[in-house]
């Protein structure tokens, strides 16, 4: 089965940085993603790990160690557009030789970015 | 970049009423159509993975009767509630992965249900 855990809720400020935390734990890895969903709407893409390290994407980066079974969202210069709910979602491996299998999201972060 | 629309965004429908929801892709070609559901402040749980041509893969404690879906193309899913009742009330989701992507899932915008 799978099992992925990140905190309920963090708060931050304008321009902070935030770290956004996500552990898993799973039968079969098959590469790590990051979510943004604003309130009533669906989710939009943020990032992808399958290797360990650190992916830079402008403000956001996402880092995944494998061995850990851990991986964050780091959010620089946060603005206030940035309040939303993040997704934690790990892959796994298909079936029947596939790589391409369904992803399991964890229950989301809330971050409320504060004037 | 890839888009996937969802039709109707919000519907509210009386208890033992059927709603169908879709779910197209709309510039690119999908062989693989998910479908979730999510309620206030919890997560994406996936109901079902629909592929073209075929039947769709349910998850457990997902009611195919109940929740009956069609693929019966590479840009249209559909999803039916059959005989919807209050707590069937939640936010749908569907999401399309590119046919030769090796990651990626496009969501779409979501449909409200309320059943009254």
């Amino acid at each position: 089965g799978q099992n992925i855990d990140q905190p309920t809720e963090m708060t931050a400020t304008e321009g902070a940085i935030v770290q956004i935390n996500c552990t898993y734990q799973t039968s079969g890895f098959n590469g790590l993603f990051w979510y943004q969903q604003h309130a009533g709407e669906a989710p939009t893409f943020l990032s992808y790990n399958v290797l360990d390290g650190l992916e830079e994407k402008g403000r956001f980066s996402s880092f995944l160690s494998r061995s850990k079974g851990y991986s964050y969202l780091l959010l620089k210069e946060l603005q206030m557009k940035d309040s939303a709910s993040y997704l934690c979602a790990v892959r796994a491996k298909g079936s029947r030789g596939s790589t391409l299998g369904r992803l399991y999201f964890g229950r989301g972060t809330q971050l409320t970015v504060w004037p | 970049g890839a888009v996937v629309s969802q039709h109707p965004s919000r519907v509210i429908c009386k208890s033992g009423t059927s709603v169908k929801i879709e779910c197209r892709s709309l510039d690119f070609q999908a062989t693989t159509m998910f479908w979730y559901r999510q309620f206030p402040k919890k997560s994406l749980m996936l109901m079902a993975t629909s592929n073209e041509g075929s039947k769709a893969t349910y998850e457990q404690g997902v009611e195919k009767d109940k929740f009956l879906i069609n693929h019966a193309s590479l840009t249209l899913s559909t999803l039916t509630v059959t005989s919807a009742h209050p707590e069937d009330s939640s936010f749908y989701i569907c999401s399309a992965r590119l046919a030769d992507s090796s990651y990626e899932q496009y969501f779409g915008p979501g449909t409200r249900l309320t059943v009254t």
